[in-house]
Order: C-alpha cells, then sequence, then structure tokens
C-alpha cells in the first residue's frame, strides 16, 4: 500500500545521457513535486503540478522536463545529464497546493549518479 | 538572510532528556510551519505542523511558534536512540500569483546516546 512510489531506486548513467525517473501517488491527491536533495542535504523544490497543470517551475534547466499524465502521476526526464544533475530526487504530494496547513507525503527517493 | 534557518549540528543528548530543536525564517507572513524527520538514506516524513502562535503537543513532541519574533521550535520529550536523525523544518511562504511552496531548512542532525 505505498502511498507515494518513485522508479527507479538507483539510477548510474553517463554524462551526455537522457534518463526519466517515474512518480505515482495513490492517496488522491491533487498536487505533486519534485525535489532535488544535494550532497549537503538541502532540499529544494523543481516544479510542482496541481491537477496536471505546471504552478511552480523553479530556476531548473530547461534539460529538466516534468511531465504529468494525470493527477497521479509526476514524471521527471532529464537530458544530457551532467556530473552536477547527481543527488537524491524526491517525489512529493499532497492535497492541495494552495491551503496554508496541508502536509506534504514523501515518495522513497531516486539516488541518481551521473559518471 | 537565508529564507529558513536551523543549526546543522550535531546536537548529541543523551537518552531520556529533552531534545531542543530551532527554526528562524524571514517571511513574517508565513502562515504554516512544518516539521520533518529524515533518516539517513530515506525520505522525509512528516512530525507534525502548527500554524497559530503558542505550543501543539502530539506525545512526545511539542512544536512552539512564536510569529512575533519568527521562531518555530521542536521539543523532543525522554529521547530515544531511535529519535537520531536529521530535522527539518519547512515554512510555508506564501509567493505571486496565490501560490504557496514549502521553503526548507537544511536540518539539525540530532544523535541521542544510549
Amino acid at each position: 500500500d505505498t502511498a507515494v512510489s518513485q522508479t527507479p531506486k538507483y539510477l548510474v548513467t553517463q554524462m551526455g545521457n537522457d534518463k526519466s525517473i517515474k512518480c505515482e501517488q495513490n492517496l488522491g491527491h491533487d498536487t505533486m513535486y519534485w525535489y532535488k536533495q544535494d550532497s549537503k542535504k538541502f532540499l529544494k523544490i523543481m516544479f510542482s503540478y496541481n491537477n496536471k497543470e505546471l504552478i511552480i517551475n523553479e530556476t531548473v534547466p530547461n534539460r529538466f522536463s516534468p511531465k504529468s499524465p494525470d493527477k497521479a502521476h509526476l514524471n521527471l526526464h532529464i537530458n544530457s545529464l551532467e556530473l552536477g544533475d547527481s543527488a537524491v530526487y524526491f517525489c512529493a504530494s499532497s492535497r492541495q497546493l494552495l491551503t496554508p496547513t496541508y502536509e506534504q507525503y514523501f515518495g522513497p527517493g531516486t539516488r541518481l549518479t551521473v559518471t | 538572510q537565508k529564507e529558513v534557518e536551523q543549526n546543522s549540528g550535531p546536537l548529541s543528548v543523551p537518552e531520556g532528556a529533552i531534545a531542543s530543536l530551532n527554526c528562524t525564517y524571514s517571511d513574517r507572513g508565513s502562515q504554516s510551519f512544518f516539521w520533518y524527520r529524515q533518516y539517513s538514506g530515506k525520505s522525509p516524513e512528516l512530525i507534525m505542523f502548527i500554524y497559530s502562535n503558542g505550543d501543539k503537543e502530539d506525545g512526545r513532541f511539542t512544536a512552539q511558534l512564536n510569529k512575533a519574533s519568527q521562531y518555530v521550535s521542536l521539543l523532543i520529550r525522554d529521547s530515544q536512540p531511535s529519535d537520531s536523525a536529521t530535522y527539518l523544518c519547512a515554512v510555508n511562504f506564501l509567493r505571486p500569483g496565490n501560490n504557496r511552496k514549502l521553503i526548507w531548512g537544511l536540518g539539525t542532525s540530532l544523535a541521542v546516546n544510549p
């Protein structure tokens, strides 16, 4: 009964490759997020989708492209991978973006290593 | 000033003691505040949230909010070795366009010694 799931859990790839990470939530939430957590453990939001609509798009290289086919899924595609993309990527979901008290639930994370 | 600041630690307390974790934030308009716990190699998990000034208790955990001082803290009573983790403070900021997003602190590493 995993609430927020991500695949793959680990991803090792070479510079210049293109890769995708998939996320699914079965909580019935309206809003989904992608976060990046770097080696210093800083958690930074990348994107947020509310009912399949892009709401937050932080200053992220356009090599990163999110896609939400429906409100239960949010995928992240990364083109031309660079060494600096190595990090743990977390997917999260919450009931609504615009209400201040709704907490976020995180997936297990995808550890991306670019060599 | 960083938007959300936490002392990175490590904070070391003996088993059974009270651990006190602090967080300050820059946006006076922030409305809600979250404490998450993250074990090494795992994802953040919510401990509790608070949005009114004062204290909020949940089991061994108490969140304290002082909006005038822009300060939120988490107290862990009767600390256990299993509480050893990184504690992340997150603040819900209102952005232009009426969007909200969580701004995260860097986290405080807590070690509870048996």
